[in-house]
């Protein structure tokens, strides 16, 4: 089946630091990936959808300079956290979508971010 | 009114038995479905897709009614290992727009021995 790559898988660092996390779609192209953050104990909650070669399209309360992304090729997409504070600790989950009409989502692994 | 609805439950149920989940959606221009499974701190996984005709995969069986705006997932002879979070979700994809994906709450399951 179709492989989501994300790396790293733990990120613990100090206030202030940029965090970067790669996602990258291993055995197909996805022209649009999407970047979810889930908080302990709630639902998935979509960040911003990734398009390659385009701008990102950010969901409502989500900070699109604090939070950049990356599309650059059909394969890998990058999230990255600049100046991260604790209240950005949380678990960032990627996704791709297969090309093709009405693809399901393919996740990868997440990363747990921890903000000292 | 929330776009993708579930019951958050939790639902106990006793090894074997059948359970089932609904799940509503507003948007009447969603065009595919799926049910994902959650594990405790782990990023979701496909369990299935939803067809109109409804379909089965095992112990699973996916329905999806237009009409009523539901889609609903059945849990045959439940197994210890099936405790998780289903989550329901919704992709809508506009005429020459980006696909649109919605996730539902999760609804939590918990099989007791």
């Amino acid at each position: 089946g179709a492989v989501v790559s994300q790396h790293p898988s733990w990120v613990i660092c100090k206030s202030g630091t940029s965090v970067k996390i790669e996602c990258r779609s291993l055995d197909f192209q996805a022209t649009t990936m999407f970047w979810y953050r889930q908080f302990p104990k709630q639902s998935l909650m979509l960040m911003a959808t990734s398009n390659e070669g385009s701008k990102a399209t950010y969901e409502q309360g989500v900070e699109k300079d604090k939070f950049l992304i990356n599309h650059a090729s059909l394969t890998l997409s990058t999230l990255t956290v600049t100046s991260a504070h604790p209240e950005d600790s949380s678990f960032y989950i990627c996704s791709a979508e297969g090309q093709g009409t009405n693809q399901p989502q393919h996740f990868g692994d997440g990363t747990r971010l921890s903000i000292l | 009114r929330k776009e993708v609805e579930q019951d958050p439950g939790p639902f106990n149920v006793p090894e074997g038995a059948t359970v089932a989940f609904n799940c509503t959606y507003s948007n009447s221009a969603s065009q595919s479905f799926f049910w994902y499974r959650q594990d405790c701190r782990k990023e979701p996984k496909l369990l299935m897709s939803v067809y109109s005709s409804g379909n089965e995969d095992g112990r699973f069986t996916a329905q999806l009614n237009r009409a009523s705006q539901y889609i609903s997932l059945l849990i045959r002879d439940s197994k210890l290992s099936d405790s998780a979070t289903y989550l329901c979700v919704v992709n809508i994809a506009p005429p020459g727009g980006y696909q649109k994906v919605t996730f539902g709450t999760g609804t939590k399951l918990q099989v007791i021995p």
